[in-house]
């Protein structure tokens, strides 16, 4: 079955650096990924979705990635701020829009 | 507009006993999934249900159930819990038309002692 997964497992950055996040997918039938961030508590939210047809997409501050010769996704977040610290997902859909998940990878973003 | 909302936050039961989650989708919405997420660890899937039918369903014991209403509402129903039971689950809602966005509500904590 599929897998996702990241590099990763935490990530630290200075406020206003540039943060890289990383993802491995195995299943090459998936066409269709979502990055969520994840608040301690909360459940995840989306933050920019792509589609196997493209290689990036681009929204504010963020911007993803899509390599699929090597089956890998990053996630960039430009100007990284306080509050984006949290645990970031890489998921990949199959079916009807089930999700895969990895295991995340906790950014920490420091004044 | 309300986002994904999921009833109740917080829940401890012990071993054995049932529970019973429930989940209101983003207004239009017609698709409501679960998850299950073990602390550390990224979101399992559990089920999806499209206009009131089961569509798809993780690798999770027979324990486990679900359903949804005629107003897209769901409930996930849990028998015989046990210890490892113990997660916060998770459910999304999308418009149900394919592969695509799913949104997550707040989760409910379920402690099995």
């Amino acid at each position: 079955g599929e897998s996702v997964g990241l590099h990763l497992p935490t990530l630290s950055v200075q406020e206003g650096d540039n943060s890289i996040i990383n993802c491995a997918y195995s299943n090459s039938a998936s066409d269709y990924f979502i990055w969520y961030k994840q608040e301690s508590g909360k459940g995840p939210q989306f933050i920019i979705d792509i589609r196997s047809n493209m290689d990036k997409r681009q929204g504010q501050r963020v911007t993803v990635l899509l390599n699929k010769t090597v089956k890998h996704l990053s996630l960039q977040i430009a100007a990284t701020q306080p509050g984006d610290s949290a645990v970031y997902f890489c998921a990949g859909i199959s079916g009807y829009s089930t999700l895969t998940f990895g295991k995340g990878t906790m950014l920490l973003v420091s004044p | 507009d309300a986002g994904v909302t999921q009833s109740p936050t917080h829940l401890i039961k012990t071993r054995g006993q049932q529970v019973t989650l429930r989940c209101s989708p983003i207004s239009g919405h017609k698709s409501v999934s679960w998850y299950q997420q073990v602390l550390g660890q990224g979101p399992q899937f559990i089920f999806q249900y499209y206009e009131k039918e089961e569509r798809g369903r993780g690798n999770f014991p027979d324990r486990f159930s679900a359903r949804q209403f005629p107003n897209y509402s769901s409930e996930l129903n849990v028998n015989a819990l046990l210890l490892g039971d113990s997660a916060l689950y998770l459910c999304a809602s999308s418009l149900g038309q394919g592969q695509e966005t799913q949104y997550f509500g707040p989760g409910t904590r379920l402690l099995v002692l």
